[in-house]
């Protein structure tokens, strides 16, 4: 089975400064990973995701991720945020083999917020 | 095009009663999915169905039951609503060896 910790419940942050979202992972077998935002009163939108290959992942809106096996970890940046920005963030994690007994984990989620 | 939606967007009913959320996809997906996200947006797997076929039961009450008459439809009904259903509902999809999935809009869902 595979769980995620999201570290920080709340990131509040000023417009334009740059921002990291932790999550750490565990899992005994290979995993993809995904971080998805919801913004509020919304569904959920993916972000980015990793799944093989380089592990810096560049996503939408300016955010990148970057995959790190030895410390688990798959942490979201952004070099400058909007107000626009504001949202939660949900890192979650599945087996990497696929197929159709596929299910995401999720992390409780960070909700960050950009204030002017 | 809405690629998931669902309906209906918020539903507000008494504790005991049976109610129902319906979801369609457009995608042409094998495998759809409810999750559950409680008051403080915790988010976890009910259901999976793969081309109409139960695969994941996450140990959700019986009350639940999910429907899936074709591969683009996956409903949930609710039998003798409880207060602690009061939750948002999201259906998602994905193919089958897939890694992406796509959520809908959400359900509110309010047990008074």
């Amino acid at each position: 089975a595979q769980s995620v910790t999201q570290l920080d419940s709340q990131v509040p942050v000023f417009e334009e400064a740059p921002v990291e979202l932790r999550c750490n992972y565990s899992s005994s077998v290979s995993v993809y990973l995904f971080w998805y935002v919801q913004y509020p009163n919304q569904g959920l939108q993916l972000l980015l995701k990793y799944l093989s290959g380089s592990t810096l992942v560049k996503g939408i809106n300016g955010f990148e991720a970057e995959f790190n096996k030895s410390q688990t970890s798959f942490h979201l940046r952004k070099p400058s945020v909007h107000i626009s920005d504001t949202a939660e963030y949900f890192c979650a994690v599945t087996k990497g083999s696929g197929g159709s007994n596929y299910k995401l984990t999720f992390g409780k989620g960070t909700l960050l917020t950009v204030n002017p | 095009d809405t690629a998931v939606s669902q309906t209906p967007k918020y539903l507000v009913t008494q504790m005991g009663n049976d109610k129902s959320i319906k979801c369609e996809q457009n995608l042409g997906h094998d495998t759809m999915y409810w999750y559950k996200q409680d008051s403080k947006k915790f988010l976890k797997i009910m259901f999976s169905y793969n081309n109409k076929e139960l695969i994941i039961n996450e140990t959700v009450p019986n009350r639940f039951s999910p429907k899936s008459p074709d591969k683009a439809h996956l409903n949930l009904h609710i039998n003798s609503l409880e207060l602690g259903d009061s939750a948002v509902y999201f259906c998602a999809s994905s193919q089958v060896s897939g890694n992406e999935q796509f959520f809908g809009p959400g359900t509110r869902l309010t047990v008074l």
